[in-house]
Parts: C-alpha cells; sequence; structure tokens
C-alpha cells in the first residue's frame, strides 16, 4: 500500500523558520520527482517546488524562492522542505506529492502550517 | 508565469446531470494539463493528465478534451461522489499554476 506521511508541522512566529518531512512507502521512491504543494486561504492550491528523482534539479515558484529549500534523501525514502522567513501568507496545508507519468499521484495527507505570533 | 482561469467557479448540478467544467491558458501549453478532484479535508486527487488520459482506476464517466489553451472536463452523468471542487493544472512550464477552482454542488 502507497502511503505518503508528512510531519514537523505546527504553529511558527512571522520570521520564523520550520522544517517539513514526508516520508514515502509503497514505491520506489528513487524512482519518482517529487513536489510540495500549499493550500492557503489566499491563493489557493499552489504548486511551490520540484525536485527530480536525483534531486540534480529544483524549482521553485516566485512566492517561495530564496526562503524555501527543497531536498530529499533516496535511502531513506524521505523529502524535506526547509522554510525561513516565514509570514502569515504561507499559513495553510502543505502537501507532499509525487509526481509520475504526468500526473501528481500520491498525495500525502497534508500538514497545517499556522503562521502566527 | 501561465495563468489559469476556470470557469465557472461554482455550479449547482443534480444527479444524473452532464457537467462541463472550463479551464483556459493565459499561453500555449500544448495538452500539458492535469485535472485534480478535491473533496473537503482531502488531498486532491488525479483524475485526468495530459488533457485527456484517464488515470487509472478514474471512472469513465469523467473525460477530458483541449489542446493549446482551451481545456474542458466533463462528467457525463453526476453521481453522488462526484460532488466536490474540481482544479486543473498546467505542468508545461514552471512554476506549475493551478486554476482558482470550480465547486460542484447539489442542486
Amino acid at each position: 500500500e502507497v502511503q505518503v506521511v508528512e510531519s514537523g508541522g505546527g504553529v511558527v512566529q512571522p520570521g520564523g523558520s520550520l522544517r517539513l518531512s514526508c516520508t514515502a512507502s509503497g514505491f520506489t521512491f528513487s524512482d519518482y520527482e517529487m513536489n510540495w504543494v500549499r493550500q492557503t486561504p489566499g491563493r489557493g492550491l499552489e504548486w511551490i517546488s520540484y525536485i527530480s528523482d536525483s534531486g540534480s534539479t529544483i524549482f521553485y515558484s516566485d512566492s517561495v524562492k530564496g526562503r524555501f529549500t527543497i531536498s530529499r534523501d533516496n535511502a531513506k525514502k524521505s523529502l524535506f522542505l526547509q522554510m525561513n522567513s516565514l509570514s502569515a501568507d504561507d499559513t495553510g496545508v502543505y502537501y507532499c506529492v509525487s509526481w509520475y507519468s504526468s500526473a501528481l499521484d500520491y498525495w500525502g495527507q497534508g500538514i497545517l502550517v499556522p503562521v502566527s505570533p | 508565469a501561465i495563468q489559469m482561469t476556470q470557469s465557472p467557479s461554482s455550479l449547482s448540478a443534480s444527479v444524473g446531470d452532464r457537467v462541463t467544467i472550463a479551464c483556459r491558458a493565459s499561453q500555449g501549453i500544448r495538452n500539458d494539463l492535469g485535472w485534480y478532484q478535491q473533496k473537503p479535508g482531502k488531498a486532491p486527487k488525479v483524475l485526468i493528465y495530459g488533457a485527456s488520459s484517464l488515470h487509472i482506476g478514474v471512472p469513465s464517466r469523467f473525460s477530458g478534451t483541449g489542446f493549446g489553451t482551451d481545456f474542458t472536463l466533463t462528467i457525463s452523468s453526476l453521481q453522488p461522489d462526484d460532488f466536490a471542487t474540481y482544479y486543473c493544472l498546467q505542468d508545461h512550464d514552471y512554476p506549475w499554476t493551478f486554476g482558482q477552482g470550480t465547486k460542484v454542488e447539489m442542486k
């Protein structure tokens, strides 16, 4: 059974940092390109970052570029998102999602990141 | 960034109705478009990829058409399980962008 599980969320103050983790099972993680997608009250569903299967290619949305860093550890079947300089606009649910055969196919359950004083 | 505009933003329909949702890209994206369904409190799930290919396990009442800038998702006969919000996503160019969503409600 495929499972994608995010962790590391929690209340963070404006200007603060947080590191999200995602662990995968039930599929060959190292064969899959991965993404972070978030859902916020202000922007709706928003793709924010991509990393290739090897980790050699990375893209970010303009809204997080320079503040967020995506990375992966294929040996541990894990994906990470380091988030710095957080603001209230970053409040939302963050999803770890695989990309395979032109589709965002395996989604985690999502993790809530509230940015609040 | 490529902008994706969905219409309508919401619609009311009955079980058995044929439902059509449109998505327009601000520039040509070939067939690099997917459709996703989301229910409250749940993660989205893929229905269609490559504009017209049905993802594994998705009922055949769902279909997608389009190429370039104009795309359509059709539900041929709306079922109770289909009341949800639908999003298009272009994966033609980074940053990938979603439409703003279309909420399908019960009439």
